[in-house]
């Protein structure tokens, strides 16, 4: 069964700099992975997606990196900003199509 | 952009009794739709996936007596725990697939925190 980690559990930085997230599985057996944001009181917000033909993906300050042999991605925030906070959740989809979540990063930008 | 409701937002109830939990895609239609619980310092689990119009699919060890799930149309699915228990206390968050867009694709409910006391 696959089994997504996330490393650290919590984080907090100062505004301002840069920061990288950190998500292994076990299984590199995967179709995609995903970095999801999720705020308190509101739903899952689809940051990036990586099939699992490429190796990353951009968008903004926000940059994927997908090592799907060794089972590794990294979600790198560049610049970081007090609106930033939030708990980035890793997903892999594998197996019967399902997704598969890591437990979670909670990051903290101070101002 | 698609929203995905999800009612109550909180809800407390006493040992025993069943609770239903409903998740609607406001503005898309949606063929199938997910259901997870998130334990406190773990993983969102997918629980079951229900397709409109047939029965939900559950995952292994959930039991589909306990968690009842009916999809009856193209824009809500609902999850009743029936007899909640204390152990049933957990976050509940539902996603939504639209019919047009393939399973990446989906968006996820604001969350239901459920207490059993």
């Amino acid at each position: 069964k696959q089994e997504v980690t996330q490393i650290p559990a919590a984080l907090s930085v100062p505004e301002g700099e840069n920061l990288v997230l950190n998500c292994s599985f076990t299984d590199s057996a995967i179709y995609n992975l995903q970095w999801f944001r999720q705020d308190p009181g509101k739903g899952l917000t689809s940051l990036l997606l990586i099939q699992s033909s490429q190796r990353e993906q951009t968008s903004g300050r926000l940059n994927a990196s997908l090592d799907k042999s060794s089972g590794r991605s990294t979600l790198y925030i560049a610049a970081s900003q007090p609106g930033d906070s939030a708990t980035y959740l890793c997903a892999v989809r594998s197996g019967a199509n399902n997704l598969f979540f890591g437990t979670g990063t909670r990051l903290t930008v101070i101002p | 952009g698609a929203v995905v409701s999800q009612h109550p937002s909180r809800v407390i109830c006493k040992s025993g009794t069943s609770v239903k939990i409903e998740c609607r895609s406001l503005d898309f239609q949606a063929t199938t739709m997910f259901w997870y619980r998130q334990f406190p310092k773990q993983s969102l689990m997918l629980m079951a996936t229900s397709n409109e119009g047939s029965k939900a699919t559950y995952e292994q060890g959930v039991e589909k007596d306990k968690f009842l799930i009916n999809h009856a149309s193209l824009t809500l699915s609902t999850l009743t725990v029936t007899s909640a228990h204390p152990e049933d206390s957990s976050f509940y968050i539902c996603s939504a697939s639209p019919s047009t867009g393939g399973p990446d694709t989906q968006y996820f409910g604001p969350g239901t925190r459920l207490t059993v006391l």
